[in-house]
């Protein structure tokens, strides 16, 4: 198995710029979550999803945050419109009962 | 909210030397999960507790879930340089599925 796939690995834009990180969970995992590291707060729970469902987007930072799963192999996090301090890595992890997690590689967001 | 607190921070230790790093919690888990990350991957489970009090191993890797259910130990033993990186603790309540993580411990195994 490939595991949980991230795209991109690493992401500069500037400020006020549209921002998508894409995620492909592995094969028959129900759950999906998003995450975020830095420095400073750790990682943060943002969203999770249960067979495609948004179940708690209670950690989502604000509107400009969104979050979609269309089917059980693809979810996709935006952001509209980054700030700076959205900077951080971004994970997604995959897990078949919701508690292991498999985690992909992260996306290393710079936004400038 | 559930904190934890993970502790140590940061650990240099020599090669060969054994280490311990815990989490405390404000209240009670359900499940313990240690996780290891290395510098720019993302975190994988090294092992997993159900059961207040109970001992896991995993190769050199020991883990323990309290008995008050609000804290954990892992311990490595004899440690070599692959060991390097930040390991985090996590726990999780059964009525939800989100996981709480430490802050993490910084391990550096100098040779």
């Amino acid at each position: 198995d490939a595991g949980v796939i991230q795209s991109p690995r690493h992401e500069v834009t500037e400020m006020g710029q549209e921002v998508t990180l894409r995620c492909k969970p592995i094969s028959g995992h129900d759950y999906l979550f998003w995450y975020r590291q830095t420095m400073m707060r750790g990682l943060e729970l943002l969203i999770y999803f249960n067979n495609n469902v948004p179940i708690d987007d209670s950690g989502m930072p604000e509107d400009r945050f969104s979050a979609k799963m269309p089917n059980a192999s693809f979810s996709t996090l935006k952001i509209q419109p980054s700030e700076p301090r959205d900077s951080a890595v971004y994970f997604c992890a995959s897990s078949f009962d919701g508690e292991k997690l498999f985690f992909g590689s992260g996306t290393q967001l710079s936004v400038l | 909210g559930q904190q934890l607190n993970q502790s140590p921070q940061s650990m240099f230790i020599q090669e060969g030397e054994d280490v311990s790093m815990n989490c405390t919690s404000s209240s009670i888990f359900n499940t313990w999960l240690w996780y290891k990350q290395d510098p720019g991957e993302g975190p994988v489970l090294l092992i997993a507790l159900y059961k207040a009090g109970e001992l896991t191993s995993n190769g050199r890797l020991t883990a323990q879930f309290g008995i008050t259910r609000k804290d954990s130990f892992l311990n490595i033993s004899a440690s070599i340089p692959s060991d390097v990186g930040i390991y985090f603790c996590a726990g999780q309540l059964w009525s939800a599925r989100q996981l709480t993580f430490g802050s993490g411990t910084q391990l550096t195994v100098l040779p």
